[in-house]
């Protein structure tokens, strides 16, 4: 089973701010299935990033994804109040789906 | 547009069973399958299973085997989970998702629902 971290696990940053989440993988993961979620407090997450790069629909563009590998990246440009919030990888490898541990982003 | 609706929050005593639904809307229900994950709380998001809609074929993460069990049923497309001898550890939000194109995502979710087991 693959692992994922994350790190760090909580970031502390201000509004405006740049935002770099890391996600690295025990194994390598086909870069097809690795994808990025936000979940908010009392609500479902909600799909941010597929395919390790590519926005799902109605996603800002503030939000970008990359790396190949064991190593990937989110990172939200410019920080608004409504990203604050706690931040999933997940991956998919021999039928099985697996999460990493979360990164919060909270306020400054 | 597509929606994912789950029923409603539950309280159940040590050893009883619960069984929670997740009713697919606005797609071709049998085309796209459906997981679930639980959340304890304030932890992570934990894969469980899935189900594929068409078939009703399963495949459960080793930790539920044995405690879950999915089903469907197409003329209401809705999906069920069942947690049998039910702990206090199994109190948790759990919730459905759906497989996006190639199930290697999931995108679309249920709002969740809320299990507590407590005497």
């Amino acid at each position: 089973e693959i692992v994922l971290t994350q790190s760090p696990g909580t970031l502390s940053l201000s509004p405006g701010e740049r935002a770099t989440l890391s996600c690295r993988a025990s194994q390598s993961v086909s870069s097809n299935y690795l994808a990025w979620y936000q979940q908010k407090p009392g609500q479902a997450p909600r799909l941010l990033i597929y395919g390790a790069s590519s926005r799902a629909t109605g996603i800002p563009d503030r939000f970008s994804g990359s790396g190949s590998g064991t190593d990937f990246t989110l990172t939200i440009s410019r920080l608004e109040p409504e990203d604050f919030a706690v931040y999933y990888c997940q991956q998919y490898g021999s039928s099985l789906w697996t999460f990493g541990q979360g990164t919060k982003v909270e306020i400054k | 547009q597509v929606q994912v609706v789950q029923s409603g929050a539950e309280v159940k005593k040590p050893g009883a069973s619960v069984k929670i639904s997740c009713k697919a809307s606005g797609y071709t229900f049998t085309s796209y399958y459906m997981h679930w994950v639980r959340q304890a709380p304030g932890q992570g998001l934990e894969w469980m299973g899935i189900i594929n809609p068409s078939d009703g074929s399963t495949t459960y993460a080793q930790k539920f085997q044995g405690g879950v069990t999915m089903t469907r049923d197409t003329s209401t497309s809705t999906v069920y989970m069942e947690l049998s001898s039910l702990r206090s550890e199994h109190t948790a939000v759990y919730y459905c998702a759906r497989g996006g194109n190639s199930n290697v995502y999931f995108d679309y979710w249920g709002q969740g629902t809320l299990v507590t087991v407590s005497s």
